[in-house]
């Protein structure tokens, strides 16, 4: 059965300090693996890796792949509590058929004090 | 450009009781597909719906049912509401055949 873990499952940092969340997965026919934060509602989307090695950077988020060990670590510097949220990891994977899904990780809640 | 929109924004219904859950997609988008997040829990894959055709469905009872339509807008069913059925349902939307699935707000679904 397809599986996806996050771990931590919480975090408490303060202000400044850096964070690594780790989500590490075991499916079949993968396509790609996807990192989205989620304040309230609505996932909302940081990052898509499908080549190991090729670290992506948004500001202070950054996300590395890497497809041998099957895992994937965001990493957040300079945390801020705006980055308060939990964090989301999900792996697409592909049917023989062509159709595709996501599993999901339970999620890091990342709490940031001030 | 309107992103993903859901409706309605919470509801309460009660144990056996049916309720349909709204979608609409974000523009350009033709494949929609609808999770359930029960609380602390990441989203659960209940099915996808693309050219108004179930086209994969994840460990969900047939008590949960889906219809897409010709505007690409997608209704969620749930029949027979048992208290675990409680949980925030995303509906996402994406382009057949790319990786990027965008989010709605979710409906918050209570059941007493």
């Amino acid at each position: 059965e397809d599986k996806v873990v996050q771990s931590p499952l919480s975090l408490v940092v303060h202000e400044g300090d850096t964070v690594t969340l780790n989500c590490s997965y075991e499916v079949t026919n993968f396509r790609s693996l996807l990192w989205y934060k989620q304040e309230k509602k609505a996932p909302t989307f940081l990052f898509m890796l499908t080549s190991s090695g090729i670290e992506k950077k948004s500001g202070r988020l950054s996300s590395i792949l890497d497809k041998k060990e099957l895992f994937s670590i965001l990493n957040i510097t300079a945390t801020q509590t705006g980055d308060s949220a939990v964090y989301l990891c999900a792996v697409e994977v592909i049917s023989t058929s062509g159709t595709y899904k996501y599993i999901f990780g339970t999620g890091t809640r990342l709490k940031v004090l001030a | 450009d309107a992103g993903v929109t859901q409706s309605p924004t919470h509801l309460i219904k009660t144990r056996g009781q049916q309720v349909t859950l709204r979608c609409s997609p974000k523009s350009g988008h033709d494949t929609v597909s609808w999770y359930q997040q029960a609380l602390g829990q990441g989203p659960q894959f209940i099915f996808q719906y693309y050219e108004e055709e179930e086209r994969q469905r994840g460990n969900f009872p047939d008590r949960f049912s889906g219809h897409q339509f010709p505007n690409y807008s997608s209704e969620l069913n749930v029949n027979a509401l048992l208290l675990g059925d409680s949980a925030l349902y995303l509906c996402a939307s994406s382009t057949r055949g790319l990786n990027e699935q965008y989010f709605g707000p979710g409906t918050r679904l209570t059941v007493t």
